[in-house]
């Protein structure tokens, strides 16, 4: 069965250090989301992807962050001056019309230090 | 803008009981989609059963089944026979109809115990 996944598992990194978080949608899927969980709290959305677009983004998603397709398989999400609260999982999750269920992948951990 | 709310942060039961784990939403739109995710202690999210809000019919995936009540905004999720295997965090989410973002609830952990 396809399946969305995420590279790293695990990212450790210092403050003020840019991070990339990479995706690989499922590949017939057309739109893209990235949410985030910061440990022990509810999922949150974060931004939304289609046509090679932004169609939504949250009030979490600022300047800092930033989204990208760079090629037809790769979906990343970069945060260019990483800060503590942003020490949390990152799920990337793709959708078909079909059923418009979302898959998400497994998860990049993200520990800002 | 849409608000989901999951009333019990924890539940606990024994193995092979039967559980309901509730969720409320608030929304003013009349086409859209609820599901319940499941996270076990990997993190990984885990779609368990959707519910289309057209469909009068409630939802059931083997031992995991929903009870829908559009009117009163409630969207529960009841499992039978619960296995060890069932123990981890419950998310119940909204969507609008179309593909717009889920919005999440705070989640219910739920324990099986043996």
């Amino acid at each position: 069965e396809p399946e969305v996944t995420q590279t790293p598992s695990h990212q450790v990194t210092q403050m003020g250090q840019e991070v990339i978080l990479r995706c690989v949608p499922i590949s017939n899927h057309l739109y893209f989301y990235w949410y985030r969980q910061i440990l022990g709290q509810k999922v949150e959305f974060l931004v939304s992807f289609y046509n090679n677009e932004i169609s939504e983004k949250s009030e979490i998603f600022d300047d800092q962050f930033s989204v990208e397709r760079p090629d037809g398989s790769n979906f990343t999400l970069k945060i260019r001056s990483t800060k503590l609260e942003d020490s949390a999982m990152y799920f990337c999750a793709s959708l078909t019309e079909a059923n418009y269920e979302q898959y998400f992948g497994p998860g990049t951990r993200l520990t800002v230090t | 803008a849409q608000t989901v709310t999951q009333s019990q942060p924890e539940m606990s039961v024994q193995e092979a009981e039967t559980v309901t784990l509730s969720c409320t939403y608030d929304t003013s739109e009349n086409n859209y989609y609820l599901f319940w995710y499941k996270q076990p202690p990997s993190r990984q999210m885990i779609l368990v059963i959707r519910q289309e809000a057209y469909k009068q019919q409630n939802a059931t995936e083997n031992r995991f089944s929903v009870n829908f009540q559009k009117a009163a905004k409630s969207f529960s999720l009841k499992i039978s026979d619960s296995q060890l295997g069932d123990t981890a965090m419950y998310f119940c989410a909204f969507t609008q109809q179309g593909a717009q973002k889920l919005v999440f609830g705070q989640g219910t952990r739920l324990t099986i115990n043996p």
